[in-house]
């Protein structure tokens, strides 16, 4: 049982234009989200995080945007650069001291 | 610099032979997982360890098997047993009380031919 669901499985983007990704979850009792960025042949690195107690976290050009009523959350990410094409997955997890439950993954190229 | 080393980076074998994945790392980390990543499927948790002797079954542990001798080091072997071994399989570490913040190797490839 997937817990948590991730779209698209993968996103094209024009330089400069908006690369939005969704997750959802079905466990009210997460309470942590976050992302992870992985480039190719690399592992995936943390890129941003929010806890349910805000709607929106803002780092740079990468938004996390949370909606707890729905049970979804989204990346957005800000003048895409085509630096930016990896892999994103989200996650979720139960306190500090417990397993990350992952997306499937979108695979986003940002075209130049 | 801290980091995670795994290691091969790719690794072809053949069907029913058992192979060895290597992870270090010199992070202090408490707890160390393994992780496989197969297109579309995320990632999905295969075997963690929160102390050293010690190890729990992931959600994909068939035909996998790891052991936890050393702080610094986590190997995971696939067995014969594991039907379809081809895949990424990633490394990765946490502090136990920060279990949910994970630092990841590069990854090694297995190809079984």
């Amino acid at each position: 049982q997937q817990q948590v669901k991730q779209s698209p499985q993968s996103l094209i983007v024009q330089k400069g234009g908006i690369s939005i990704i969704n997750c959802a979850y079905e466990n009210t009792a997460f309470d942590y989200f976050p992302w992870y960025q992985q480039f190719p042949g690399k592992g995936p690195a943390l890129l941003i995080a929010i806890r349910p107690d805000v709607s929106e976290k803002k780092e740079g050009r990468f938004t996390i945007s949370f909606n707890k009523s729905a049970k979804q959350f989204s990346l957005h990410i800000m003048d895409s650069q085509p630096g930016d094409s990896a892999t994103y997955f989200c996650a979720a997890s139960i306190g500090a001291g417990n397993m990350l439950t992952f997306g499937g993954g979108t695979r986003l190229m940002v075209k130049p | 610099d801290g980091g995670i080393t795994q290691s091969p980076k790719y690794l072809f074998r053949k069907e029913g032979q058992n192979v060895t994945l290597s992870c270090e790392q010199n992070l202090n980390h408490d707890a160390m997982y393994w992780y496989r990543q197969d297109p579309g499927q995320g990632l999905r948790l295969i075997y963690y360890s929160q102390i050293v002797n010690d190890f729990q079954k992931g959600d994909i542990a068939e035909g996998y098997s790891v052991s936890r001798e050393k702080k610094e080091s986590f190997p995971l072997t696939v067995t014969s047993a594991q039907k379809n071994p081809t895949a990424f399989y990633l490394c990765a570490s946490s502090k136990w009380s920060g279990a949910n913040v994970l630092t990841f190797g590069a990854g090694s490839r297995l190809t079984v031919l």
